[in-house]
């Protein structure tokens, strides 16, 4: 089953942060994070691996909440180069990997 | 170093045609594969998964089906093409635990 991901898009200015949650009926394994440019294939950002880890990639961090089944990532100080589509992942038994709808993100000048 | 490999990078195929879609990856050994679609400024759709030769799981049972004949071979195939079968078809790998997963560049097929 497809992970849950909200909001469906943003549009921020430079400089503003945003989050982007994750949410899955399923107990969940692994998390994994990816940003798709226009056109282009997903690229990794990050993977969170047990209830409560934490991750950051420059300004972007990730947390995973294993109780609530969620997943947030957090955009701080946002850059021009940020905007995309960021999908969730969700890493399910047997290396099976389902990703949610995305979140489409617009950064403005 | 791994690569992905997927061809082609776009196609045009008429309805009813068949449809074959092939992805390799080098530098690793008995890697996961997957084949997704993406519909247009929609979300990435699982259609098969493999953790070895001649395993395949299929999510979408569909006119699309999946073989693995080598190792690092994965090839997505149709008899007859819809026009719902328009899309960007993505091939990613992963291998081991914690596994990340890594994506080819995609074929963009359009069915006319």
């Amino acid at each position: 089953q497809q992970p849950v991901q909200s909001p469906q898009a943003v549009i921020l200015r430079e400089g503003e942060d945003a989050v982007i949650n994750c949410s899955s009926s399923k107990a969940l394994y692994s998390v994994h994070w990816y940003r798709q440019k226009h056109g282009e294939a997903p690229v990794f950002l990050m993977i969170l691996l047990k209830g409560g880890e934490q991750k950051g990639h420059e300004k972007i961090s990730a947390s995973f909440n294993e109780k609530k089944q969620q997943s947030s990532l957090y955009l701080t100080a946002s850059q021009l180069s940020y905007s995309g589509t960021y999908f969730c992942g969700l890493g399910e038994y047997g290396n099976k990997l389902v990703f949610g709808a995305g979140t489409i993100l617009r950064v403005k000048s | 170093s791994q690569t992905i490999h997927q061809w082609p990078a776009t196609l045009v195929q008429p309805v009813g045609s068949p449809l074959s879609l092939e992805c390799t990856v080098e530098g690793t050994s008995n890697p996961n594969l997957y084949w997704y679609r993406q519909a247009a400024g929609r979300g990435l759709q699982l259609l098969f998964y493999s953790v070895g030769i001649g395993q395949i799981s299929s999510e979408v049972p569909q006119n699309l089906s999946a073989s693995r004949p080598q190792d690092r071979q994965f090839i997505l195939s149709s008899k007859k093409l819809l026009l719902s079968d328009s899309g960007f078809y993505l091939c990613a790998w992963s291998v081991g635990q914690p596994f990340e997963a890594f994506f080819g560049q995609g074929t963009r097929l359009t069915v006319v």
